[in-house]
């Protein structure tokens, strides 16, 4: 079974330029989560998916932050313009879709890590 | 609100050695306990958890966790570390009874194993 795949690996940008990272879950899984992960920190939930709908972006900086899944499956997240504390790893993880009382295991990808100069 | 405390950045031990990695929680209200490695340059993978049940639960490569609900801990523990199990380690906790499952972690504690 492919596991999650996001593109590019790495990304190097000056600030106030525009980047965007791109996702592809494991097939069939409903549930798509974005994390950035700074230096020396934990992963923090950006977004969440529930197949094209939002269900949680609470942490997403919307003045410069956007995602999108448009028909499901692939998701597109995009910053413009960069800072630079947005510096970071950047995880995308899937999920089957939680079952009534039962999380399902998330599963990530190998994340992209953006440097912005 | 959850949060995570993992109460050591940086854990160096001798290969063959036992190891605990400690976390402790905090929440309002009854939670879902994980653990994650993450080995350099890849992304997270799931170790354990625990949703209900025995307190003890054990996981991949050797590694068993308990939870302690008066303590509101979930350390991580392995009788014997190898040299490959060199990484970072994240503990997290998801609320119970929410509908999205999202995931809060700790700052992470890096597990570095000497020969």
């Amino acid at each position: 079974e492919a596991g999650v795949a996001q593109s590019p690996r790495y990304k190097i940008i000056e600030k106030r330029q525009s980047v965007a990272f791109w996702c592809n879950p494991i097939s069939g899984h409903a549930t798509l989560y974005w994390y950035q992960q700074i230096l020396g920190q934990g992963p923090k939930l950006l977004i969440q998916f529930q197949n094209n709908g939002v269900v949680d972006d609470s942490q997403l900086p919307k003045d410069r932050f956007s995602a999108e899944r448009l028909k499901g499956v692939d998701s597109t997240l995009k910053i413009q313009p960069a800072k630079l504390e947005d510096s970071a790893v950047y995880l995308c993880a899937s999920s089957l879709g939680g079952l009534a009382g039962a999380p399902n295991e998330q599963f990530f990808g190998p994340g992209t890590r953006l440097t912005v100069l | 609100a959850q949060s995570v405390t993992q109460l050591d950045s940086q854990v160096p031990v001798f290969e063959e050695a036992p190891v605990e990695l400690r976390c402790n929680y905090s929440s309002s209200v009854s939670v879902y306990l994980f653990w994650y490695v993450q080995y350099p340059n890849q992304g997270l993978q799931l170790l354990l958890k625990y949703l209900s049940g025995s307190t003890l639960v054990k996981g991949i490569n050797g590694f068993e966790a308990e939870f302690n609900k008066s303590q509101t801990s979930f350390h991580l523990r392995k009788p014997s570390v190898h040299i490959s199990d060199t990484a970072e380690y994240f503990c997290a906790v998801s609320r119970r009874g929410g509908s999205n499952y999202k995931l809060t972690f700790g700052k992470g504690t890096l597990l570095t194993v000497n020969p």
